[in-house]
């Protein structure tokens, strides 16, 4: 069964401390993206990779990283830096540049 | 800054009426377009999309959108809504068209009433 899957679905942690989120396709798409969800601000670009080994910040890059080692995997590391991580966070992979992406089922973070 | 905007944040429908859903979006050049559902508690799904052609394109599940260039708009439409349409709506644009550059809207809540 093809697709996306994220992982953990709901996720908790304490202030100052790191967290990775889970993102890991099998639709052999080049490029993946991370995205941030909150209420009434709709979709926010966090990071996108467009191959293995190269990524590019997107409007929201301040206090997350990632890493795209393998065609099939891009982690979102959400660090203490990030100064409200608490959000639902959508992971999408397209196959090629402007064609419709594939998301995931997304990571809800909570920081208490 | 390119942005994309959808005027109704929170719809609310009685079965069998007609839908429509504003876009519009800030971007002169070429673009690609989306709509996007995401059902409660399910991931994100394209509804439909244009990239070029016939600015009337058909999606799944009756619904359809009109790219109007000079207007910058990207209209979602459904002659008659129902119950199970109730989700949230989102317009996408990639500009300039061909990049990994997609900037989404903040999204319209439908609720079709039984």
């Amino acid at each position: 069964d093809g697709g996306i899957t994220q992982s953990p679905k709901y996720l908790f942690r304490k202030e100052g401390q790191n967290v990775t989120l889970s993102c890991e396709q099998n639709l052999n798409h080049d490029a993946m993206y991370w995205y941030r969800q909150d209420p009434g601000q709709g979709l926010r670009l966090i990071y996108y990779s467009q191959i293995v080994n190269d990524f590019q910040k997107g409007d929201i890059a301040e206090g997350y990283s990632v890493s795209r080692e393998k065609k099939e995997s891009f982690p979102l590391t959400v660090t203490s830096a990030q100064k409200n991580p608490t959000a639902f966070y959508l992971c999408a992979s397209s196959p090629r540049a402007g064609t419709e992406a594939f998301f995931g089922q997304g990571t809800r973070l909570t920081v208490v | 800054a390119q942005s994309v905007s959808q005027h109704n944040h929170h719809v609310i429908l009685s079965e069998a009426a007609s839908l429509e859903l504003g876009c519009n979006y800030s971007y002169g050049g070429t673009v690609n377009l989306f709509w996007y559902v995401q059902y409660p508690g399910q991931h994100l799904q394209l509804l439909l999309k244009y990239f070029s052609g016939d600015p009337l394109v058909k999606g799944i599940k009756g619904f359809e959108a009109e790219f109007i260039k000079s207007k910058f708009s990207f209209n979602l439409r459904k002659p008659s809504v129902q119950w199970s349409d109730t989700a949230e709506y989102f317009c996408a644009v990639n500009a300039p068209s061909g990049t990994y550059k997609y900037i989404f809207g903040t999204g319209t809540r439908l609720k079709v009433l039984a």
